[in-house]
């Protein structure tokens, strides 16, 4: 069955600093990746995916992704974080034929000035 | 382009009341989908459409839940009765195309519904 893991229920990151937040993942068969960024009393916002090609794929908002096929990871990234980033991040993976979304718990991203 | 709408934001409502939540699409999407987000965890799809057809209600509670999407554009949820586990974000979300694995989803504010 296809799951999607995020280790860390919240992530604490300083104004400018790096940002990494973690998603593994379990599938068969190709793996097609997504994040999605929640703000409060809001739906769900694209960042960006990955489905085939170059490993390091980016996204809205300067957030880039690694898809590490080895390690079964797809980390979202930012090389300087902004206090708005603050927000729900989710990890999910497409399953099946019908092509639904299956989504990780979230990880909650703390950016402090 | 307008994004998804739905509507009510909010409801609350009895044990054992009925609700109906309403979505419109994003115009020309093929693909709709009703998801549920009960706090703490990741959204977990109810059912999905194509068109105006149900593509995968599999995890859709059928003995509660229904939803319908009449001449392929807008979409209801209902559930009846209600149950205390039922206390969730309601998201609506819609997608270009067929079932591709390739296009991303676009999503709703959602409905947060509260029962008690």
């Amino acid at each position: 069955a296809q799951s999607v893991a995020q280790p860390e229920d919240q992530v604490n990151v300083a104004e400018g600093n790096p940002l990494t937040v973690k998603c593994t993942y379990s599938v068969s068969g190709n793996p097609y990746l997504f994040w999605y960024v929640q703000y409060p009393n809001r739906g769900l916002q694209f960042l960006l995916k990955y489905i085939t090609g170059d490993n390091l794929v980016k996204g809205s908002y300067g957030f880039e992704a690694e898809f590490n096929k080895s390690q079964t990871s797809f980390h979202l990234k930012k090389p300087s974080a902004l206090v708005s980033d603050s927000a729900l991040y989710f990890c999910a993976v497409r399953s099946g034929n019908t092509g639904k979304l299956i989504f990780g718990q979230g990880t909650t991203l703390q950016v402090k000035p | 382009e307008a994004g998804v709408a739905q509507s009510p934001r909010y409801k609350i409502i009895e044990k054992r009341q009925s609700v109906a939540f309403w979505c419109n699409p994003i115009s020309g999407h093929a693909t709709l989908y009703w998801y549920q987000q009960i706090l703490g965890q990741g959204p977990k799809l109810l059912i999905q459409f194509q068109n105006n057809g149900v593509v995968d209600d599999s995890q859709l509670p059928k003995d509660r839940f229904s939803a319908e999407r009449l001449k392929g554009v807008d979409s209801t949820l209902k559930i009846q009765p209600a149950k205390l586990e039922d206390s969730a974000v309601y998201l609506c979300a819609s997608s270009a195309g067929d079932t591709s694995f390739y296009n991303e989803q676009f999503f709703g504010p959602g409905t947060r519904l509260t029962v008690l």
